[in-house]
């Protein structure tokens, strides 16, 4: 069983331009989130896709979206970067909504993003 | 609207020392409680949950945590401190989604 991988696992970019973090979710699992973690803190939900449909959104503004793929995998796109999206980004997939009712989720390693 | 709070933003340990990590939450809904743990460059790995039942939950690596409904209260414990339990440990409770504590990172010194 493959668990949760991200790439790329590091990435530098500049204010203003455009990034895409990928997240291939676990094997049987639909449903994915994304959470920022800055540098000192917790992780901070951004949004859920469950089924290739966002299923729920935190309080990020229309600058981060999202996508699924038909085979579950996902992609967090950030539009005009600022310096505070420099942060961890976390995906974690689960079996179903409410991690299939076991609430249960399972993190990828995460990519960290430097915007300078 | 939920929220969790954690009280201490650091906590040092001597190796075979009580661990006791305070995580608080608030939540409108009966709460489903999480503890996670992430070592340096690592995603999260879960501990342990309540969500429902038993309110004295036991997790891996000897962490267990008890959920008091009166003291909005689910903090961690581990009678004994190992050196690999130097990591950053993280309290969520779940409502519409995760919200997660701000963290506390255990140091164990030998």
């Amino acid at each position: 069983e493959t668990g949760v991988t991200q790439s790329p696992t590091h990435l530098i970019k500049t204010r203003g331009q455009q990034v895409t973090l990928r997240c291939s979710s676990q094997s049987g699992h639909n449903t994915v989130s994304w959470y920022q973690q800055a540098l000192g803190q917790g992780p901070q939900f951004i949004f859920q896709y469950y089924r290739e449909e966002e299923n729920g959104r935190g309080n990020f503004p229309p600058r981060f979206s999202g996508l699924q793929f038909p085979n579950y995998s996902s992609e967090l796109n950030v539009n005009a970067l600022e310096l505070d999206d420099s942060a961890l980004y976390l995906c974690a997939s689960s079996p179903g909504l409410a991690g299939g009712l076991t609430y249960e989720q399972y993190f990828g390693p995460g990519t960290r993003l430097t915007v300078t | 609207a939920q929220s969790v709070t954690q009280l201490g933003s650091h906590v040092s340990v001597s190796e075979g020392a009580l661990v006791l990590l305070r995580c608080n939450y608030s939540s409108s809904v009966p709460p489903y409680l999480f503890w996670y743990v992430q070592y340096p460059n690592q995603g999260l790995q879960l501990l342990l949950k309540y969500t429902t039942g038993a309110t004295l939950v036991k997790g891996i690596n000897g962490f267990e945590a008890e959920f008091k409904k009166s003291e909005t209260s689910f903090h961690l414990t581990k009678p004994s401190a190992h050196m690999s339990d130097a990591a950053e440990y993280f309290c969520a409770v779940y409502g519409q989604n995760f919200v997660f504590g701000p963290g506390t990172r255990l140091s164990v010194l030998p």
